[in-house]
């Protein structure tokens, strides 16, 4: 069974740095890619990166230059690291399994809000 | 980068009503078009992909049509459990949602 979960911490101080894990099971991180995407309060989504199954990332041109996504695939694991967070960046965080275009798996989110 | 323009941006309809919703790309996307919902405090689940394939599971009530730039979702007969937010996602050039859809019953 294809699962993908979020952990971080809940509240990050303004322009610190965010980092969240995504930990996934029932598929091989070498095989498949991972997006982040992003969802504020009552708003739509944003997608922010993706790490692929060879290992090279691209990112939402709006974030590039605040964001890093990186993998350790014998943890099966994917982060996230975003500095300078502003209150902006409060949202839910979400990892999705991706491939072909398709977002076809999704990790519960992950509530973060930047506040002081 | 690509917009998508999705309307309305708040639909009320009965029980059994067909819906539609709709995504207008600013540039042609050919056919990589997605439609997810998502319902109160959940993550967005999969519809259809590439325009009009219908995912594993998805009650063939949904159905996705379109090409190039204008791009619909109908629902043939909505269910109470249908009440959810509807988002577009293009995937043509980089990812670009679509604002959302809020879809209750009247």
């Amino acid at each position: 069974q294809v699962q993908l979960k979020e952990s971080g911490p809940g509240l990050v101080q303004p322009s610190q740095t965010l980092s969240l894990t995504c930990t996934v099971s029932g598929f091989s991180l070498t095989s498949n890619s991972v997006s982040w995407v992003r969802q504020p309060p009552g708003k739509g989504l944003e997608w922010m990166g993706a790490i692929w199954s060879g290992g090279s990332t691209d990112y939402n041109s709006a974030l590039k230059s605040r964001l890093s996504i990186s993998r350790d695939t014998s943890k099966s694991q994917v982060f996230l690291k975003m500095n300078s967070l502003q209150t902006e960046d409060t949202a839910i965080y979400f990892c999705t399994r991706f491939g072909l275009g398709v977002m076809d798996a999704w990790g519960q989110g992950a509530s973060v809000t930047v506040s002081s | 980068d690509i917009q998508m323009t999705q309307s309305p941006s708040f639909l009320s309809a009965s029980v059994g009503d067909r819906v539609t919703i709709n995504c207008k790309a600013s540039q042609n996307i050919n056919r990589y078009l997605n439609w997810y919902q998502q319902k109160l405090g959940e993550a967005p689940k999969l519809l259809i992909y590439n325009a009009n394939s219908l995912q594993t599971g998805i009650p063939s009530r949904f159905s996705g049509s379109g090409s190039g730039t204008d791009f619909t979702l109908t629902i043939s007969s909505l269910q109470p459990e249908d009440v959810a937010t509807y988002f577009c996602l293009q995937h043509n050039s980089w990812l670009t949602f679509g604002s959302g859809t809020k879809l209750e019953i009247k």
